[in-house]
């Protein structure tokens, strides 16, 4: 069975700093596939970016990047330059070939202040 | 760009009712979920299908039905609401099984 595990509950960081989330994740595939997703106050869910198990180098997308670090089953979200809007849910969620859909974490709830 | 429609946004049902919430999607994507979030507990699959006609139960499909009838269109039921019962059912759809997801905006069950 798979697990994913984000420990933060919340976060609070001044804008135009850079914010770092932990996940982890259980899983006993060798193959899968990470998510990290952003809820909006309006409760809209976008995806952010994604890590595939078998790619060594993390993934970036704008000011969003992931911090993979396999050995200890860990794929950090960090931030980078955060903005007012960046304040948001954030979902760690993880994915193996013979799972049925998503697993999801609990959710990091980042505070981004003026 | 597509879209994925959830109706209604807003569901007020009574205990022992039956409750349908419907969803819709043009991006022509393969599979379809129902997810279902409660505060506090993130986001727990209810079902999912992964083509037209196909349906596959999640974690927490006791209590629940699907249709997916069209491959557009994946709707689920409620089979009987339960009294307080307070949570958001979301639906989203993917191109493939292993591709990102799109979510709907929700529907919010408020069960009295």
């Amino acid at each position: 069975a798979q697990k994913v595990t984000q420990t933060q509950t919340s976060i609070s960081v001044m804008e135009k700093t850079t914010v770092t989330m932990d996940c982890v994740y259980e899983t006993q595939d060798s193959s899968y596939f990470l998510f990290w997703y952003k809820q909006t106050a309006s409760g809209e869910i976008v995806f952010l970016i994604r890590q595939d198990s078998y790619k060594k180098e993390n993934a970036t997308v704008g000011h969003y990047s992931l911090n993979f670090q396999k050995p200890k089953s860990s794929i950090g979200l960090i931030i980078t330059a955060t903005q007012i809007e960046d304040s948001a849910v954030y979902f760690c969620a993880m994915r193996n070939n013979y799972a049925q859909g998503l697993t999801f974490g609990l959710g990091t709830r980042v505070s981004v202040f003026p | 760009g597509g879209i994925i429609t959830q109706t209604p946004k807003f569901l007020i049902g009574q205990e022992g009712q039956k409750l349908t919430l419907k969803c819709q999607q043009n991006f022509n994507h393969d599979t379809m979920y129902w997810y279902r979030q409660d505060s506090g507990k993130g986001l727990r699959l209810i079902y999912y299908s992964i083509t037209e006609n196909d349906l596959q139960k999640g974690d927490l499909s006791e209590g629940y039905d699907a249709s997916r009838e069209k491959k557009s269109s994946f709707s689920l039921t409620v089979t009987s609401a339960q009294k307080n019962e307070m949570a958001v059912f979301l639906c989203a759809s993917s191109r493939q099984v292993n591709s990102d997801y799109t979510f709907g905006s929700g529907t919010r069950l408020l069960v009295i």
